[in-house]
């Protein structure tokens, strides 16, 4: 059973320049969470989505940032013209969420970007 | 914010049990307190976690005091490949995000 898989494992990009990143959980779990984790510091919670739909984005940046879900293929992380304070680490996690019941979420290798 | 406060760092010596304590004294009755490890620059991994009764399983134990204000995590025997920074999180349940602080730094040494 293959765990949360991230691609691009690096990514760099110049400034301006959109970066994509793709997240693939774990098979049977419907639930994706992104975090970002600056040089040196914790990780920061950036956006919650079920299949289609975005549960919690209180942590997305308003501009430049977007996510999805789609019902088919993995989910996407977009960052359009970046910046070189984009150039981090962004982590992919997945769960099953069951109700009434606390679950782990299980975290991908991540994708760490660097910005030019 | 992070609702605990743990120490910056702490050091064990190799086959001794390390002890990480965490307060999470603004805890409601509803949160569980969630421990995490980050090796170098990995993906966070999940470690264990309880409401209110101490746990253990093959990783870890949890002790969670009585008012639920503070806890430990115990790694029996620790290894080398322990070493890594130890986030102790509060999370009530199925409101799903993860909010870590700046976790523990534990070192173990030979």
């Amino acid at each position: 059973n293959a765990g949360v898989m991230q691609n691009p494992r690096h990514l760099v990009r110049r400034r301006g320049q959109e970066a994509r990143l793709r997240c693939s959980p774990m098979k049977g779990h419907s639930h994706v969470y992104w975090y970002r984790q600056l040089p040196e510091e914790g990780l920061k919670f950036m956006v919650y989505l079920q299949k289609e739909n975005i549960i919690d984005e209180s942590g997305m940046p308003k501009e430049r940032f977007s996510a999805e879900f789609p019902k088919e293929g993995p989910s996407i992380l977009r960052i359009q013209q970046v910046v070189r304070g984009d150039s981090a680490a962004y982590f992919c996690a997945s769960s099953p969420l069951i109700r009434d019941r606390a679950d782990e979420q299980f975290f991908g290798p991540g994708t760490r970007l660097t910005v030019l | 914010d992070a609702k605990t406060t743990q120490p910056p760092s702490m050091d064990c010596a190799e086959g001794r049990a390390a002890n990480l304590p965490c307060n999470h004294s603004t805890i409601s009755g509803n949160e569980y307190v969630y421990w995490y490890r980050q090796i170098h620059s990995q993906g966070p991994q999940y470690i264990i976690h309880g409401l209110k009764n101490n746990e253990t399983n093959e990783m870890a134990s949890l002790i969670i005091t009585e008012d639920r204000k503070s806890s430990t995590l115990i790694l029996p025997h620790a290894t080398l490949r322990d070493t890594a920074v130890y986030y102790c999180i509060v999370r009530v349940v199925n409101t799903d995000k993860l909010i870590f602080g700046t976790g523990t730094r534990l070192q173990v040494f030979p």
